[in-house]
């Protein structure tokens, strides 16, 4: 059964860093592109970042890019999203999700780790 | 940029009763690359429909998707309680790289 499981999360001052991990099991992980999608409370979805299969694939929503990095370790089967500058409006849900192959889609979300920037 | 308008934002019906939720994107897009979420209260989203027509693994034939060049529709047949949630259309291949609408949320009547 495929699992995603995002851990990392937390309270933390504007202009701080955090890094939030995704553990995958369940599915071969270096075969996939993998996505951070975030959700600030009460609002809807927004697309953060992806990194293909190999981490030779990256791209990042503009809020984000020059402050947050995504990475991974396909030997350890995990997934990371670097996060520096951090300001109020980052806080939020922060799900990864792996994409699909053929047809772009986020096919399984872990349950989300949450980020809370505030002094 | 692409923009996604879905609507209605909310919509009121009863268990039973059948569901159409639209998306429409402001130009011209791949139907390749529409899909639609479902996201229960307190949970992550979860893919409903790829490709604007396919169903997700495990999802039933309750609920089907149409759409091409600027219009998708979303169709729930027949409503359990479990679809009383916020529904998300999504466009892949724009800049951003993914474009989520606003979302529809279905609500008990």
């Amino acid at each position: 059964e495929e699992q995603l499981r995002e851990s990392g999360g937390g309270l933390v001052e504007p202009g701080g860093s955090l890094r939030l991990s995704c553990a995958a099991s369940g599915f071969t992980f270096s075969g996939y592109s993998m996505n951070w999608v975030r959700q600030a409370p009460g609002k809807g979805l927004e697309w953060v970042s992806v990194i293909g299969s190999s981490g030779s694939r990256i791209y990042y929503a503009d809020s984000v890019k020059g402050r947050f990095t995504i990475s991974r370790d396909n030997a350890k089967n995990l997934l990371y999203l670097q996060m520096k500058s951090l300001r109020a409006e980052d806080t939020g849900i922060y799900y990864c999700a792996r994409e699909r192959k053929v047809t772009p889609a986020a096919d399984y979300w872990g349950q989300g780790t949450l980020v809370t920037v505030s002094s | 940029e692409i923009v996604l308008t879905q609507s209605p934002s909310t919509l009121s019906l009863s268990p039973g009763e059948r569901a159409t939720l639209s998306c429409r994107a402001s130009q011209t897009v791949n139907s390749n690359y529409v899909a639609w979420y479902r996201q229960k209260p307190g949970q992550a989203p979860s893919l409903l429909i790829y490709g604007a027509y396919n169903r997700a693994t495990g999802i039933p034939d309750r609920f089907s998707g149409t759409g091409s060049g600027t219009d998708f529709t979303l169709t729930i047949s027949r409503l359990e309680p479990e679809d009383f949630a916020v529904y998300y259309c999504q466009l892949y291949g724009s800049s951003p790289l993914y474009i989520f609408g606003p979302g529809t949320k279905l609500e008990t009547k």
